[in-house]
């Protein structure tokens, strides 16, 4: 069965640094997320990608974040300076189209520890 | 703005007991609800979906679950857990033909003892 896959799967940080986490989304979809989950708390969405730009952000996607589909496989989320509160998991997501609206299919998360 | 409300954070049963999870969302117009299951180190996973059409919808596993409108409610019941439903469990929304943001619920944590 086509899967989501994502890496690392735990990513550990100092404050400041840039992370790249990377994702390959189910090849014949064509809508891409990411989300994520500080610990204990609920999963909030990020950011939506489609046709090659962002389609809606949340407002925790400030500057600091970025998304990439460098080629027709990858799609990674890029954070510039890292903080404290950005130690989450990150979840890719992707679906096929809007006639399949929310019908997300996930990956296994990258927990990212920043210290 | 649309918000998801889960009842319980952390649920514990016997197996062989029946489950009902509350999900209660907050959103004037048409929606999709959805609940998602994460195993112990597992992504998250559809247990089912409610579009349009019959407001009871079954899912894999014996799970259900029954969108009532008139009580902005989507609960998840099963009637009887086994060890192996020991897993977090996420009730999310999003609204009609507005793509595939999806507002999830806080998760509930549901233990099965054997």
């Amino acid at each position: 069965e086509p899967e989501v896959t994502q890496t690392p799967s735990h990513q550990v940080t100092q404050m400041g640094q840039e992370v790249i986490l990377r994702c390959v989304p189910i090849s014949n979809h064509l809508y891409f997320y990411w989300y994520r989950q500080i610990l204990g708390q609920k999963v909030e969405f990020l950011v939506s990608f489609y046709n090659n730009e962002i389609s809606e952000k949340s407002e925790i996607f400030d500057d600091q974040f970025s998304v990439e589909r460098p080629d027709g496989s990858n799609f990674t989320l890029k954070i510039r300076s890292t903080k404290l509160e950005d130690s989450a998991m990150y979840f890719c997501a992707s679906s096929e189209g809007l006639e399949n609206t929310g019908e997300l299919f996930f990956g296994e998360g990258s927990r990212l520890t920043v210290l | 703005a649309q918000s998801v409300s889960q009842h319980n954070h952390h649920v514990i049963l016997s197996e062989a007991a029946s489950l009902e999870l509350g999900c209660n969302y907050s959103y004037g117009g048409t929606v999709n609800l959805f609940w998602y299951v994460q195993y112990p180190g597992q992504h998250l996973q559809l247990l089912l979906k409610y579009f349009s059409g019959d407001p009871l919808v079954k899912g894999i596993k014996g799970f259900e679950a029954e969108f009532i409108k008139s009580k902005f409610s989507f609960n998840l019941r099963k009637p009887s857990v086994q060890w192996s439903d020991t897993a977090e469990y996420f009730c999310a929304v999003n609204a009609y033909n507005q793509g595939g943001k999806l507002i999830f619920g806080q998760g509930t944590e549901l233990s099965v003892k054997p």
